[in-house]
């Protein structure tokens, strides 16, 4: 048990359409990573935030936005979804500010019909 | 741009050793190796700062050489708890993100 919990487990939905995604970081952790995997694009780094603050960005689109509230959970939004969006988002924490990950959520799977 | 890792995939028998590699077109400042087993969410294995840094996690070892931005993963007498995808992060210096490789998927097989 990494200690990161994500919620829903699995969503679908269809085009066009608005979703949330939620994390709880571990215990004690300050950041939260946002990942992408699909089968065609390996693991993808959305978003990195740091005790609320924005900390770094990576290929997120202009439809997707995060945010880390003050008790550090963090939210991941997906408007005017498409079917390209349908994969597997992670969640991640670890105690720093660093770039890398530690501990993983088991993910919510995402499923555009 | 993306790490390039090789193999893409190996099979193995449990005990033999295996060897993943990891090559970056950027200087890094770091290198990340996590596993990730089907359905599951990746693990994070260890991380290597320093060029020509090494480092051990059981039978699991891995090393950094900077000047060539290469790193490699090292598996010795593979048990069947190691079958997964493994990817390698790279951290390139400059104070860029975080990017993944494609992952080299691993079989043992008995």
């Amino acid at each position: 048990d990494s200690g990161v919990t994500q919620t829903p487990k699995h969503l679908i939905t269809a085009t066009g359409q608005r979703v949330t995604l939620r994390c709880s970081p571990r215990s004690g952790d300050l950041s939260v990573y946002w990942y992408q995997q699909s089968l065609d694009q390996g693991l993808q780094f959305l978003i990195q935030y740091y005790n609320g603050e924005e900390r770094a960005k990576g290929n997120i689109l202009e439809r997707f936005s995060a945010q880390q509230f003050p008790d550090l959970h963090s939210e991941l939004n997906l408007s005017s979804l498409e079917l390209g969006d349908s994969a597997l988002y992670f969640c991640a924490s670890s105690v720093g500010q660093g770039r890398q990950p530690q501990h993983f959520g088991d993910g919510t799977r995402l499923s555009i019909l | 741009q993306q790490p390039v890792q090789s193999p893409q995939a190996v099979i193995l028998r449990e005990g033999e050793d295996a060897v993943i590699n990891c090559s970056s077109s950027k200087a890094l400042y770091s290198v990340h190796w996590y596993r990730q087993k089907h359905g599951e969410a990746p693990v994070f294995l260890m991380i290597l700062l320093k060029g020509g840094e090494q480092k051990g996690h059981e039978k699991i070892s891995a090393s950094f050489n900077e000047k060539k931005q290469q790193s490699s993963l090292y598996l010795t007498a593979s048990q069947l708890s190691y079958s997964g995808t493994y990817f390698c992060g790279t951290e390139p210096l400059g104070n860029e993100k975080l990017t993944f490789g494609t992952g080299t998927r691993l079989t043992i097989i008995p």
